[in-house]
């Protein structure tokens, strides 16, 4: 198995739900990351986890909360977003932290309301 | 200046001709350069992934580094209307720093 799943591929939500996105890889992958990528904008970074511990917060409104339950499952946690929080959420494997190869999700395109 | 420069296009060639996408940047501590073609609504999809200066080629596709110039380039030869989609160039900041530094991305269509 080579490739990273990511459900829902959408999402629409309110602004006072909770809702929760998911990824999942069965590569051996010791680090998994998500980044947000806005319409016609590069992918940009949000978090970073090393066997399963966060490593790099990049400065994220606490309203997305990660999680990383096991070495094949990152979760987002999503609560109180804001309609400018619509964008392609993308999840992310490599093999360890800091190799360059990361292997990317088809993303999960969430719409807040 | 932004580390990366890529020019947004979007770029139309007709099918069958050779594709030439560049990347610029500024920073001399990078040391890899990869490409990332991504399809509309899609996750990127890495497609070449090169340390050294000097041409790697895999299959139609050629990545070109010239360090001492700062300067990437992706060539497609023969190219398919499936070849559409946008291309990034990435480079990572290295040192065990996860962050990668994408450019914006050229928007790419090849026309049947």
């Amino acid at each position: 198995d080579t490739e990273v799943t990511q459900t829902p591929k959408h999402l629409v939500m309110g602004m006072t739900n909770k809702k929760s996105l998911k990824c999942e890889q069965h590569m051996g992958h010791r680090a998994m990351y998500w980044y947000k990528q806005k319409a016609k904008k590069p992918p940009e970074l949000m978090f970073v986890y090393s066997y399963e511990k966060l490593s790099i917060n990049e400065s994220v409104p606490s309203r997305f909360s990660p999680e990383c339950p096991n070495s094949s499952l990152l979760n987002l946690h999503l609560h109180a977003l804001q309609p400018e929080d619509s964008a392609l959420y993308l999840c992310a494997s490599s093999k360890q932290r800091g190799d360059n190869e990361q292997f990317f999700g088809p993303g999960t395109r969430l719409t807040v309301l | 200046q932004k580390e990366v420069e890529q020019d947004p296009g979007p770029l139309s060639v007709p099918e069958g001709a050779i594709v030439s996408l560049n990347c610029t940047y500024s920073n001399s501590a990078f040391q890899y350069f990869m490409w990332y073609r991504q399809y509309s609504r899609k996750g990127p999809e890495l497609l070449m992934y090169t340390y050294s200066s000097g041409n790697k080629e895999d299959g139609r596709f050629t990545a070109q580094v010239d360090k001492s110039s700062k300067y990437i380039s992706l060539f497609i030869r023969d190219s398919q209307p499936s070849d559409s989609a946008t291309y990034l160039c990435a480079m990572p900041l290295g040192d065990r720093d996860d962050k990668i530094i994408f450019g914006k991305g050229t928007r790419l269509h090849i026309l049947p």
